[in-house]
């Protein structure tokens, strides 16, 4: 009941496309869904992140899609540039953890010029 | 937000040995999270570490094999203990703090250790 499903595990995407990561959880307790970006050596950081109170956010070329019902929730990445090449991971905390996140299982994503 | 430092960056250690990885951070915080991302995978939360109390393990985390201190506010320690090469990693420190107007996890570069 603590996981959180991510899908594809790797995304090609040329520039300029809509990168679509998926994710998929089970604990309705969950109250926080961050996005993070990880590139080659460096730790996690965070990207965009969104509560279950709104269906979207968006920040820039990056948006969040939230369906509650379903506990669903989903990154894209809009004008996909080289420079996005990186793993990204949802997570979601909640449930009186705070910020102990639960991680998905990543997304390593390269963008082709 | 919270900058924090890890180190080592990386080592390489004979199985057997132990290791104490730093994460000092420039502001006070409350909770601190030790990570571990195994190569190619995900990150699997460790332990939380809040000062002046024991850290808190999570299932198939334990003490003896990842002993934790918090000595103050800005500072943790992360020992992996009798090293395997199973123990091969990335371990990552993270805090919370406050981010572009509300609170969210940062995380340290992290410490690569490689066990032969």
């Amino acid at each position: 009941q603590q996981q959180v499903k991510q899908s594809p595990q790797s995304l090609i995407v040329q520039k300029g496309g809509i990168s679509i990561i998926n994710c998929a959880y089970e604990n309705t307790a969950f109250d926080y869904f961050p996005w993070y970006q990880q590139f080659p050596g460096k730790g996690p950081a965070l990207l965009i992140a969104i509560r279950p109170d709104v269906s979207e956010k968006k920040e820039g070329r990056f948006t969040i899609s939230f369906n509650k019902s379903a506990k669903q929730f989903s990154l894209h990445i809009m004008d996909s540039q080289p420079g996005d090449s990186a793993t990204y991971f949802c997570a979601a905390s909640g449930a009186g953890s705070s910020y102990k996140l639960i991680f998905g299982s990543g997304t390593r994503l390269l963008v082709r010029p | 937000s919270a900058v924090i430092s890890q180190k080592p960056s990386r080592d390489i250690c004979q199985r057997g040995t132990s290791l104490t990885i730093q994460c000092q951070v420039d502001s006070q915080v409350t909770m601190m999270f030790w990570y571990r991302q195994q190569p190619g995978q995900s990150l699997t939360l460790i332990a939380t570490a809040n000062q002046g109390s024991e850290a808190t393990y999570e299932s198939g985390f334990v003490i003896d094999k990842f002993p934790i201190s918090r000595p103050n506010l800005t500072f943790s320690t992360l020992t992996v203990s009798n090293m395997s090469p199973e123990d091969s990693s990335i371990y990552l420190c993270s805090v919370e703090a406050l981010g572009q107007g509300n609170t969210e996890a940062f995380f340290g570069q992290g410490t690569r250790l490689t066990v032969v």
